[in-house]
């Protein structure tokens, strides 16, 4: 699977939209762009995955470039529930393919 | 719907003793996953279940540790004997074949060995 560069943290103002960046330069045709999330103490959570298009859910919206290189995760209204580690994973197709975490980026969200 | 329950949430040991956890899926969900986060990282996998059949136990470290998915459905992790490097948060995940994309994680047990 490709690897991910992600800054390794980034501050927000409350209700101010947070975009989260991923690089992920040598990701392949059949790849998958997967965002997760570990607020302290918890587990990580699923947010959203997309494979070229624009996706968009009640958590989040994910940007993909063109030619599919990076990725920016936009939390339109971040709040301060949003602040946690938000991990940029590329993974393949099917059931034995692996989330392989990085290191993230701390995201947190200020008054 | 009940989410991914483990137990403990935290255990301390003493190091070359024996440890275990325990990990409750989502009802229905036929995959089952451990992963191993250490401080300041991401979680690692370490064994991944299809039903009760360990199909990827790559990075599971078999001197010592060792896994078990009874009748496909709850798991029990185990080291033996534990180590200071394994003070670590063990984390259960599990997902469906249907939705096999999101894979949905417990707490996780937060392991001190001393």
């Amino acid at each position: 699977d490709a690897k991910t560069t992600q800054p390794p943290s980034m501050d927000c103002a409350e209700g101010r939209a947070a975009n989260l960046p991923c690089n992920h330069s040598t990701i392949s045709g059949n790849e998958y762009v997967y965002w997760y999330r570990q607020i302290h103490s918890q587990g990580p959570q699923y947010i959203i995955h997309g494979l070229k298009n624009n996706e968009t859910n009640e958590m989040a919206s994910l940007i993909i470039t063109e030619d599919r290189k990076s990725s920016t995760l936009i939390l339109p209204h971040a709040t301060l529930r949003d602040t946690a580690v938000y991990y940029c994973i590329v993974r393949g197709t099917g059931t034995a393919s692996k989330l392989t975490f990085g290191t993230g980026t701390r995201l947190q969200v200020t008054l | 719907e009940a989410g991914v329950v483990q137990s403990p949430r935290y255990k301390i040991i003493e190091k070359k003793q024996p440890v275990a956890f325990w990990c409750n899926p989502i009802s229905g969900h036929n995959t089952l996953y451990w992963y191993r986060q250490n401080l300041g990282q991401g979680p690692e996998l370490l064994i991944r279940y299809e039903n009760e059949e360990a199909v990827d136990d790559s990075q599971l470290p078999k001197d010592r540790f060792s896994a078990e998915r009874l009748k496909g459905v709850d798991s029990t992790l185990k080291i033996q004997p534990a180590e200071l490097g394994d003070s670590a948060v063990y984390l259960c995940a599990s997902s469906s074949t249907v939705r096999f994309e999101t894979q949905y994680f417990g707490p996780g047990t937060r392991l001190l060995v001393l």
